[in-house]
This record gives structure tokens, sequence and C-alpha cells, in this order.
């Protein structure tokens, strides 16, 4: 069975720092897809950002990167010039490829922009 | 247009008591899917249904029981209520389309509260 660790319970930044969420993950698949979500007290899941494991190079969007080490199963989120809107919740997750397509989270990390 | 709907957001029941949650999706897709939220934040899936065909059933109660009328809808009954039901339960659907990534959207979740 997948698990999905996130080690950071919470976490707090000054806006516009750069903050990294870690994450890791224990599979024996080869192929499969990883996720950052983000749940804002609205509690609305949103996807920040996908990766797929086949994929050497790690997947950007806007403000949002991350670090995918599959050897070391090891997915962290960078999130670059934080924003007080980036407070939220964010969950790591994580996908096979094959079979029944459910997403097995981490525990989540609560990130707080400060003003 | 809301994409997956839930209804209610907010439910408030006596232990014992026997509710319904429903979810609606209005993006074609064919697998709709019931995650649980805890009080800690933590989240697991609990069903799938394909083409109104169930394919996922996690360790649940069987006080919990799926059913879904047709593809574009996946109703939760929850029978005998107990304390510890109390989370949100958050309704996702995707595509499923084998060897590719398909992106689940979930709803807005439905608060259960059980006093």
């Amino acid at each position: 069975a997948q698990t999905v660790t996130q080690s950071q319970p919470e976490m707090s930044v000054q806006e516009a720092e750069t903050v990294t969420l870690s994450c890791t993950y224990d599979t024996s698949e080869s192929n499969y897809y990883l996720f950052w979500y983000k749940q804002p007290p609205s509690r609305q899941m949103i996807l920040v950002i996908r990766q797929e494991a086949y994929k050497q190079q790690n997947a950007t969007e806007n403000r949002f990167s991350v670090n995918f080490q599959k050897a070391a199963k090891s997915f962290s989120l960078k999130i670059s010039d934080s924003q007080l809107g980036d407070t939220a919740m964010y969950f790591c997750a994580f996908m096979k490829d094959q079979g029944a397509q459910k997403l097995v989270f981490g525990q989540g990390t609560r990130l707080t922009i400060n003003p | 247009d809301t994409a997956v709907s839930q209804t209610p957001k907010y439910l408030v029941t006596q232990m014992g008591n026997d509710k319904s949650i429903k979810c609606e999706q209005n993006l074609g897709h064919d697998t709709m899917y019931w995650y649980k939220q805890d009080s800690k934040k933590f989240l697991k899936i609990m069903f799938s249904y394909n083409n109104k065909e169930l394919i996922i059933n996690e360790t649940v109660p069987n006080r919990f029981s799926p059913k879904s009328p047709d593809k574009a809808h996946l109703n939760l009954h929850i029978n005998s209520l107990e304390l510890g039901d109390s989370a949100v339960y958050f309704c996702a659907s995707s595509s499923r389309t084998a060897g590719s990534y398909n992106e689940q959207f979930f709803g807005p979740g439905t608060r259960l509260t059980v006093l």
C-alpha cells in the first residue's frame, strides 16, 4: 500500500518570502502521479500542481514549483514570492497510474503567510 | 456553473439518525468518489463508482452505503449515525482513461456534525 508523509504540521513565513513544504512517499509502483492540493479556509480542494513520475523535469506553475526526487521518493513544493492568499492547508497526494485511481493524501501542512 | 455540487453543505443531526448526502457533477465524467476528512484534516478515500459500478470500497463500516443512480450522481447514505462520523465529506469526479492522468474535481464538501 502507498503512504504519503508530510513531516511539517505547520509553517509560517512572511509575505514575499519563499517557503518549501516537504513530502515523502512510499510505493513499489514505477508509474504514478504526485500532486499538491491547497485547501483554504473555504475548504474547497484546489489542485496546485501535479507531477508525472516518468517525467524527470520538475513541474512548475507560476510561483509554484516542485522538487521531485524519484529515487529518494521525495516531492517538495516551493512557493516563491508568497502572498497572503497562499494561507491554507497544503496536501501532498499520490495516485497510481493503473487500476483504481484513488488519491492517497498526506497529513497536510498548515501554511500561514504573515503580512 | 458549479462542476461538482453537494447537498447539503452543512448537516447537524443526532446520534442514531439516518442521513444522506447527495452529489452531482455536470462535467460528463464517468467516475465519482467519496472522501472523508476527519477532525485532524486527514483525507481518505471511502468509495468510488465507475459507470454506476462500485470499484473502490475501502474499509468503511457497512452503515455507509453509496448509491449511484446514474453517472452524474453519487449519493452517500449513513445509517445509525455515531459521534465518530462527524467529518467533512467530499465528493469528487473524474474521467477514467487507462494509462493516463485524470484530474479529480472536488465538490465543496459537506460538514456533518453528529451530536
